[in-house]
């Protein structure tokens, strides 16, 4: 099936770094979401893009739409213990009449103090 | 706040029993969704309902079966269950399939033994 290729898998980084992880297809995306999962929770999104090269930002959270559609990323500034998590970009394929939302592998971030 | 609410939180199986998975929304949405998440894969897909009435295989949709009761509640079966469905199970609700937000429940840790 369609796949998203997330990376990096994981992270280990120090309180105050920023962190950059991005998502890449060889398919062309119609929109590109960001979600955090917090242990034991349900994923939360975070961002949401809808337009080749939107960038958009939460917070100290900054996401852009790639402009081939077929790519996205997700930076963290200045990152705080409880940035700790799995993070998932997710996409709608522009090919897609199901609505179906296609996940990457998630990359897990841990912030030491 | 209810949101999306799923039970059980956690179940241990054994090899060939069956259960169901139970998940209800609040939120008045159309499509509702059963997620799988593995270490390493992400979240794949079990199975979607794009509204009342309708049921639709996704990515990994064997040695499951869903009913989709009322506009609320998107019920999960495994009618023999086996150690590979070993798994967190995810549901989430989005307000229609063209809609891309999806709110998650927070899982149902199952293991098969």
């Amino acid at each position: 099936g369609q796949q998203l290729n997330q990376s990096p898998q994981s992270m280990f980084i120090q309180e105050g770094e920023d962190v950059s992880m991005n998502c890449t297809s060889s398919s062309i995306f119609n929109t590109w979401l960001w979600y955090k999962q917090d242990p034991g929770e349900g994923p939360v999104l975070l961002i949401a893009l809808y337009k080749a090269g939107e960038l958009t930002s939460n917070g100290r959270l900054t996401a852009q739409f790639g402009i081939t559609r077929k790519d996205s990323f997700l930076n963290i500034s200045a990152s705080i213990p409880s940035d700790v998590g799995i993070y998932f970009c997710a996409g709608q394929l522009r090919s897609s009449n199901t609505g179906k939302l296609i996940f990457g592998q998630g990359t897990t971030l841990q912030v030491k103090p | 706040n209810a949101g999306v609410t799923q039970t059980p939180k956690f179940q241990v199986l054994k090899t060939g029993q069956s259960m169901t998975l139970q998940c209800a929304q609040d939120m008045n949405h159309n499509s509702m969704y059963w997620y799988r998440q593995d270490p390493g894969m992400g979240l794949r897909l079990i199975y979607y309902s794009a509204s009342e009435g309708t049921t639709d295989k996704g990515e990994v949709p064997n040695g499951y079966n869903v009913s989709r009761l009322n506009k609320r509640e998107f019920s999960l079966r495994l009618e023999s269950a086996a150690p590979s469905q070993t798994s967190v199970y995810f549901c989430a609700s989005r307000p229609d399939r063209a809609s891309t937000e999806a709110f998650f429940g927070q899982g149902t840790r199952l293991t098969v033994v």
